[in-house]
């Protein structure tokens, strides 16, 4: 079992649309949570950590649910330019170091 | 505010030979990763470092070494180059654990 799993999509919305994407992870030790937004052939760049009191900035939302080990990110009024791939991030377990990446999620949002 | 950066962009190898990805940052970051990106497959951690002078081994380290002599470089070998390890190469770094990644803009690698 993968220890960060994404559905991959990709989840085709129209603008204005409200689209969550769940995310699990594995490891229950886990510390740190994080999406990040990949564009084509580009780095991935920091979106939105996540806490445990949930999070909002703007139109993004961010929640973790730690008993059923999944985050969770909501886009409200998805924009064009909201189109990318979104990464679900978790730190390891016991405080190694590591950063996993969930395989990304595909977000296409159509005028 | 050069971040995070990577050497080469681009380089196509021949099966068997040697190289070297160079990261440098310049934020003073403690940690630093090297990632490999294949379609479908997301990021996989290949190796990673929480200090200088310190390395160790993520998802998929076979084929690969790494060092860290200095804070502010993370190197990536590959000693006998496969076309399995054509791959966009991706190096990170963070502060400490639990802040953002930042990343460089990656390397383009393909063994022929």
């Amino acid at each position: 079992r993968k220890e960060v799993e994404q559905d991959p999509g990709p989840f085709n919305v129209p603008e204005g649309a409200t689209v969550a994407f769940n995310c699990t992870y594995s490891n229950s030790a886990s510390q740190s949570f994080f999406w990040y937004r990949q564009d084509c052939r580009k780095e991935p760049k920091l979106l939105m950590s996540v806490y445990s009191s949930g999070n909002e900035d703007g139109r993004f939302t961010a929640q973790l649910n730690r008993a059923s080990q999944y985050i969770s990110l909501l886009i409200r009024d998805s924009k064009l330019s909201d189109s990318a791939t979104y990464l679900c991030v978790v730190t390891g377990s016991g405080n190694t170091g590591k950063l996993i990446f969930g395989q990304g999620t595909t977000l296409q949002v159509k005028p | 505010n050069a971040g995070v950066t990577q050497t080469p962009k681009f380089r196509v190898l021949k099966t068997g030979q040697s190289m070297t990805l160079l990261c440098a940052q310049d934020m003073n970051h403690e940690y630093m990763y090297w990632y490999r990106q294949d379609p479908g497959m997301g990021l996989r951690l290949i190796h990673y470092s929480v200090g200088e002078g310190t390395t160790a081994k993520g998802e998929v380290p076979d084929g690969y070494n790494v060092s860290r002599l200095k804070k502010q470089n993370f190197l990536l070998g590959l000693e006998s180059a496969a076309p399995s390890q054509t791959s966009v190469y991706f190096c990170a770094s963070s502060r400490t654990l639990g802040r953002e990644a930042f990343f460089g803009q990656g390397t383009r690698l393909t063994v022929v």
